[in-house]
């Protein structure tokens, strides 16, 4: 079965400390992004990666980094420097980066900092 | 910049009755539409899309978009709802030269009564 793996569902850190999510997907996609989703806000970009060893930038990857060493993974750190990290973490795949196709999501992540 | 709008945060209807969800997006090109539904703690599903052609799209579990230019709208229906369909659904939209990303509605969390 094709599809996208995040792990593990349920994450809790200590405030400080770095934390790394993983996304993998084998769909053979090219593309590949996080969001994050806060209750009444929807689904924010943190970032994206056309291709491998290439990432941009969403509209919130402030306090965030990726890595994209692979086609089928894409892992997010949070940093300690994500002022409010608490959040659902969504990994998304397309075959190519675009507004015109359509993206596929993994199960999520929930990560809770305290 | 491109955005997506989802007037209604909350929607209930009775099991059986007839759905309307409303998007109104904000961008001069053509656009790429799409619904997609998510159940509490879970990725997001595709229900249906739209880029060109016949303005009214069918996608799976019995849900239809009609993309009034017009309006701006790209409004999901479903003639009669049931029990299972009580989730959240999110109205997105991708635009040529619109940078390599969806942008996402808030969100519109329907609840069913029996």
């Amino acid at each position: 079965d094709g599809g996208i793996t995040q792990s593990p569902k349920y994450l809790f850190r200590k405030e400080g400390q770095n934390v790394t999510l993983s996304c993998e997907q084998n769909l053979n996609h090219d593309a590949m992004y996080w969001y994050r989703q806060d209750p009444g806000q929807g689904l924010r970009l943190i970032y994206y990666s056309q291709i491998v060893n290439d990432f941009q930038k969403g509209d919130i990857a402030e306090g965030y980094s990726v890595s994209r060493e692979k086609k089928e993974s894409f892992p997010l750190t949070v940093t300690s420097a994500q002022k409010n990290p608490t959040a659902f973490y969504l990994c998304a795949s397309s075959i190519q980066a675009g507004g015109r196709y359509e993206q596929y999501f993994g199960p999520g992540t929930r990560l809770t900092v305290t | 910049a491109q955005s997506v709008t989802q007037p209604d945060i909350h929607i209930t209807v009775s099991e059986g009755a007839s759905l309307e969800l409303r998007c109104n997006y904000s961008y001069g090109a053509t656009p790429y539409l799409f619904w997609y539904v998510q159940s509490p703690g879970q990725g997001l599903q595709l229900l249906l899309k739209y880029f060109s052609g016949d303005t009214l799209v069918q996608g799976i579990k019995g849900f239809e978009a009609e993309f009034k230019r017009s309006q701006s709208s790209f409004n999901l229906r479903k003639p009669s709802v049931h029990w299972s369909d009580a989730a959240e659904y999110f109205c997105a939209v991708g635009f040529t030269g619109g940078g390599n990303k969806l942008t996402f509605g808030t969100g519109t969390q329907l609840k069913v009564e029996l």
